[in-house]
């Protein structure tokens, strides 16, 4: 039974055009994240969600926003897209805020940027 | 810069054999080492993860080493099977709740 689900699982885009990444939980956690992965690279954090209150990593680039309507969906949104963004986007899920939270991942969305 | 640092990038092994993965971190405010294990086409998922105050954490076949004083950590994979092939990310985070991953490997477990 998938519990962190996000769809698409790939998603094509053109470069600049504006594309949105959507995750949804079963699991009723408070905590939600988005990680890039880019080919043979560790994930990197984009951001969380602590519940409604929004934690942007120092280094994530503005062309990145997210949006946490309620406390199952979560979606990334990437205004301009640039050739660079092409990745494997990550979401993934804890019950609470710390550092010994195992996190639950979803199967991620591949986007291609052409 | 990658705060964890993680080899080798592929692995093949023999059926029964002994698969080993290190990690080698810099962060000694590091406290929590948990290993992921990514199947194609999903999400990574927790596999095992120990705390610096012990040496060795064991669950089934699963084994991690940890060496605080040399900053290490690996993951034993004993009686290797080829249901073993995956990727497997090693991790640290600590109290700022930030989990930094490893580049990944990849193993192959061959019949």
């Amino acid at each position: 039974d998938a519990m962190v689900i996000q769809n698409p699982r790939y998603q094509v885009t053109q470069f600049g055009k504006p594309v949105t990444l959507s995750c949804s939980q079963t699991l009723n956690h408070n905590v939600m994240y988005w990680y890039q992965q880019k080919s043979s690279q560790a994930p990197k954090l984009l951001f969380h969600y602590y519940d409604k209150d929004f934690n942007n990593e120092a280094d994530t680039p503005d062309n990145f926003q997210s949006r946490r309507p309620n406390t199952s969906f979560c979606f990334l949104d990437i205004r301009s897209p640039g050739l660079g963004d092409a990745a494997m986007y990550l979401c993934a899920t804890s019950r609470e805020k710390g550092y010994l939270e195992k996190l639950f991942f979803g199967s991620g969305t591949q986007l291609s940027v052409l | 810069q990658q705060q964890v640092k993680q080899s080798p990038q592929s692995l093949i092994v023999q059926k029964g054999g002994i698969s080993i993965i290190n990690c080698a971190y810099e962060n000694t405010a590091f406290d929590y080492f948990p290993w992921y294990q990514q199947f194609p086409g999903k999400g990574p998922a927790l596999l095992i993860a120990i705390r610096p105050d012990v040496s060795e954490k064991k669950e089934g076949r699963f084994t991690i080493s940890f060496n605080k004083s040399a900053k290490q950590f690996s993951l034993h994979i004993m009686d290797s099977q080829p249901g073993d092939s995956a990727t497997y990310f090693c991790a640290a985070s600590n109290t700022g709740n930030q989990f930094y991953f490893g580049t990944g490997t990849s193993l192959t477990v061959i019949p």
